[in-house]
């Protein structure tokens, strides 16, 4: 089965870009979410999608948005590149069903560099 | 505010033996949480996790153990390999569907 994927590995964008990062989740799973990690930060949460819908939010701005199409697919769009958004960008997918408590599957992330 | 804890940035262990992770969180409404074990340059992967209405849940070499009224968790592997050195995070969630992590743990396993 094949796991998540994300696309590209690697990136390299200067200040005032923008950029689109694309996620493939596990065949299945409706649900996905996406991260960032730094090495100041940690794990943070961005966004989670469900049927096209955004269900929750994290706390980053609005330069950066997502969503999702009819087949699970997801993209992250973040506009008006700034040197603070080069991090490891990750995406993760869950199967719902009715329970909320399902574990979430990574991809490999995309690493960002704005320079 | 850091909504969940991991004090020991690393930790070092010999084959064989046990590695204890530990993990503290501060909301009472987290009702789920998971592990997860990082290598460099790949995602991270999951490797067990355990509902708020349990105290205990096993998986091969893997244990996790909640303790809610100390709001503590922790990771045994029993017996530590090699392959085990990596970074291990422990996350949580609420009713939301976002996941809190903490800043992870480096276990080395020596030889």
């Amino acid at each position: 089965k094949a796991g998540v994927t994300q696309t590209p590995r690697y990136l390299i964008k200067t200040r005032g870009q923008q950029v689109t990062l694309s996620c493939s989740p596990i065949s299945g799973h409706r649900s996905v979410s996406w991260y960032q990690q730094t090495p100041g930060q940690g794990l943070q949460f961005l966004f989670e999608y469900f049927s096209e819908t955004q269900r929750n939010k994290g706390n980053f701005p609005g330069r950066f948005s997502g969503r999702q199409f009819s087949n699970s697919r997801s993209e992250m769009n973040v506009s008006t590149l700034e040197l603070g958004d080069s991090a490891l960008y990750l995406c993760a997918s869950s199967y719902p069903g009715t329970d909320s408590n399902q574990p979430q599957h990574f991809g490999d992330g995309t690493r960002l560099s704005i320079l | 505010d850091q909504q969940v804890k991991q004090n020991s940035p690393s930790l070092s262990v010999q084959e064989g033996r046990i590695s204890i992770l530990n993990c503290d969180y501060t909301n009472s409404m987290f009702d789920y949480f998971l592990w997860y074990k990082k290598y460099p340059a790949e995602g991270p992967t999951f490797l067990i996790s355990i509902s708020s209405i349990k105290d205990k849940n096993e998986d091969g070499r893997f244990t996790v153990f909640l303790n809610k009224s100390a709001k503590h968790l922790s990771l045994h592997i029993v017996p530590s390999q090699p392959g085990d050195s990596a970074v291990y995070f422990c996350a949580a969630k609420d009713s939301s569907y976002k996941l809190i992590f903490g800043s992870g743990t480096r276990l080395l396993v020596r030889p």
